[in-house]
């Protein structure tokens, strides 16, 4: 079955940077993208960006260029969301979600992580 | 970027109401609309592609419809663990947005 598992709560003092992985298992991770998304306490949906796990093309919302990175690493089918200078405001959930671009089929997030609490406070 | 808004932001119903939630997207965006349901402390759940299409396993009480700019999720016959934030998202885009969500809360 498909899951996506991943890391852990972090953390982290204002000015510091984050990393939040997220396997994949139960398809072919070379066949999809993975898209991150958060939550900030009480607070909607927030769309981050995206990493193709074929080619590792990334799109970036433009709130967040600069300031993010996305990776992968194919060999163990982990996603990777880094985010740096953090703010206090970055304190949210943030969530990855696989879907499936350039292909006939329309685009969704079918299964989605289980979530990594991020705190930013000093 | 395409904007998304939703209304009403909140409602309150009983078990066994129809309940419709509005979407609406800034642009023409055909049907590339989808609606997640999220529960407390829970990742969202896929309930609707293409604007209509149930995912599966999903409930038959839920159905969408709409196009262009103008969307509708109904739930038909509202069930206790259905009480729950509705979001939808375009995906017209691959700069994917979301709504704001509709909370449904119990009457």
């Amino acid at each position: 079955q498909v899951q996506l598992v991943q890391s852990g709560a972090e953390v982290k003092k204002p000015g510091a940077s984050v990393k939040v992985s997220c396997k994949a298992s139960g398809y072919t991770f070379t066949s999809y993208a993975i898209s991150w998304v958060r939550q900030a306490p009480g607070q909607g949906l927030e769309w981050m960006g995206w990493i193709s796990g074929y080619n590792g093309n990334t799109n970036y919302a433009q709130k967040f260029q600069g300031r993010v990175t996305m990776t992968t690493d194919t060999s163990t089918s982990t996603a990777y969301m880094e985010l740096r200078n953090l703010r206090s405001d970055d304190t949210a959930v943030y969530y990855c979600a696989r879907w499936r671009p350039f292909s006939t089929s329309p685009y969704y997030f079918d299964y989605w992580g289980q979530g990594t609490l991020v705190t930013v406070s000093s | 970027d395409i904007q998304m808004t939703q209304s009403p932001s909140s409602l309150s119903a009983s078990v066994g109401d129809r309940v419709t939630i509005t979407c609406r997207a800034s642009q023409s965006i055909s049907s590339s609309l989808n609606w997640y349901q999220q529960k407390p402390g829970k990742a969202p759940k896929l309930l609707i592609y293409s604007a209509s299409t149930l995912q599966s396993g999903v409930s038959s009480r839920f159905s969408g419809s709409g196009s262009g700019t103008d969307f509708t999720l109904t739930v038909s016959g509202l069930q206790p663990e259905d009480f729950a934030i509705y979001y939808c998202q375009q995906s017209y885009t691959v700069t994917f947005t979301f709504g704001p969500g509709t909370k449904v809360e119990i009457k």
